[in-house]
């Protein structure tokens, strides 16, 4: 069965420092990765989506995420943290081969804080 | 705005009440996802329609149901209500044919007093 495992529930970095939020999956085959952010109050809207082809993925916000096949990994990375990233992340994934009856798998979040 | 309506924002009910959820998914989706998000519990998946039909359940309780009708919106029926049923809910709707991201809409704040 597939799970995916994000490292620290909780992250804190300095405004303008490197952000790295981490996500590691199992599955018996190349799966569908997704990053989704939510902001207090409000749904979790799409970060970014990696569905094999280029195995590094640019998003919204500034944000990229590399698929390493090898480390079963798709962290989640930014140059340059601002006050506005402050949220929390979630990582997912899906079974390309599920079908109509595909579903996302989901890890329990990473609540990002940045400091001034 | 994702294109995903939820209705409405917020509900306040007391225990034991029955309320029902509302959910319009983007234009052209097939596939109606319904979550429930506490502080203790997170993001629990509950159960997924496609195109009318169940195609998946999660962790959704006995007392809860959910049907999608023949125009794709979707209710979420909660029953005999208790307090730790108050939670953020939300639905989701993707696209039939790609990679199946999901795309979530405002929520309801559920409040059981």
């Amino acid at each position: 069965a597939q799970s995916v495992t994000q490292l620290g529930s909780h992250v804190s970095v300095s405004e303008g420092a490197l952000v790295l939020l981490r996500c590691n999956y199992s599955s018996s085959v190349p799966p569908y990765l997704f990053w989704y952010v939510q902001y207090p109050n409000q749904g979790l809207q799409l970060l970014l989506k990696y569905t094999s082809a280029a195995t590094l993925v640019k998003g919204i916000n500034g944000f990229e995420a590399e698929f390493k096949k090898s480390e079963t990994s798709f962290h989640l990375t930014k140059p340059s943290a601002h006050m506005s990233d402050a949220a929390e992340y979630f990582c997912a994934v899906s079974d390309p081969q599920a079908g109509n009856n595909r579903k996302l798998i989901w890890g329990l979040g990473t609540s990002l804080a940045v400091n001034p | 705005d994702s294109g995903v309506t939820q209705t409405p924002k917020h509900l306040i009910t007391a225990t034991g009440q029955r309320v029902t959820l509302r959910c319009s998914p983007r234009s052209g989706d097939l596939s109606v996802y319904w979550y429930q998000q506490s502080l203790d519990q997170g993001l629990q998946f509950l159960i997924h329609y496609y195109n009318g039909e169940e195609r998946a359940k999660g962790n959704i309780l006995e007392r809860f149901s959910a049907q999608q009708f023949p125009d794709l919106h979707s209710e979420l029926n909660l029953s005999s209500l208790e307090l730790g049923d108050s939670a953020l809910y939300f639905c989701a709707s993707s696209p039939p044919i790609g990679s199946y991201e999901q795309y979530f809409g405002p929520g309801t704040r559920l409040t059981v007093t």
